[in-house]
């Protein structure tokens, strides 16, 4: 099993509707949950950050976490075309130094048409 | 802020040669990881510090790679010899904790090398 896993996509949906992303983890450990976006080409970017569970809101994202499912999401509203990049969820995990790092997912690819 | 720096942002070098990645960190920052992406393994972790200590480089692939940090604000990752299959975008990307908790990482804009 992944350690992150992410439907690869790709994610089609048309402008102005709701994008949703999916992402489970495998380690009941990890505590901090993080959502980034990545331009062909470009480096990753961070978007959105989640610790607790429950939803989270920064304009048209919001994160939402469930960690009795170990369950990550991201819900982008009124998708725009400029949102069509892959999105990499990323969990924490604490190593067997006992400092923590991130693990990404591969990624999932999001197309918003005109 | 100026955020990570990384040169350069493309390299071609002939099999064999010996590859040296540039890494600057933001000022600041404890936590300096180092990773690699290719369409088909995506983002690897290859090896991170903090406070410029090696922490975990259990993810370098092979001896012929090695990582430095020598001071807070500069770091390295060298391939000797280089070979094909190294070919990838590597990315360094640092990131400050608090109370036990790390906060996301910023990459540098990355570099692609290719090895022919």
């Amino acid at each position: 099993q992944k350690e992150v896993e992410q439907n690869s996509g790709p994610l089609s949906v048309p402008e102005g509707a709701i994008a949703s992303l999916n992402c489970t983890y495998s380690d009941r450990g990890s505590q901090s949950f993080f959502w980034y976006r990545q331009y062909s080409g470009k480096s990753p970017e961070l978007i959105m950050f989640i610790y607790s569970n429950g939803d989270k809101e920064d304009g048209r994202f919001t994160a939402q976490l469930n960690k009795a499912s170990q369950y990550v999401s991201l819900l982008i509203r009124d998708s725009q075309p400029s949102d069509s990049a892959t999105y990499l969820c990323a969990v924490t995990q604490r190593g067997n130094t006992g400092f923590q790092k991130l693990v990404f997912g591969t990624g999932t690819r999001l197309l918003v048409s005109p | 802020d100026a955020g990570v720096i990384q040169s350069p942002r493309h390299e071609v070098t002939e099999m064999g040669q010996e590859v040296t990645l540039r890494c600057k960190p933001i000022s600041g920052h404890d936590y300096l990881f180092w990773y690699r992406q290719t369409m088909m393994r995506g983002l690897e972790l290859l090896i991170y510090f903090n406070n410029n200590v090696p922490i975990d480089d259990s993810g370098m692939p092979e001896d012929r790679f090695s990582a430095k940090m020598p001071n807070a604000s500069f770091s390295t990752l060298k391939i000797q010899p280089s070979e094909p299959r190294d070919s990838a975008v590597y990315f360094c990307a640092s990131s400050l904790s608090g109370t036990g908790v790390l906060y996301g990482y910023t990459f540098g804009s990355g570099t692609r090398l290719t090895v022919v």
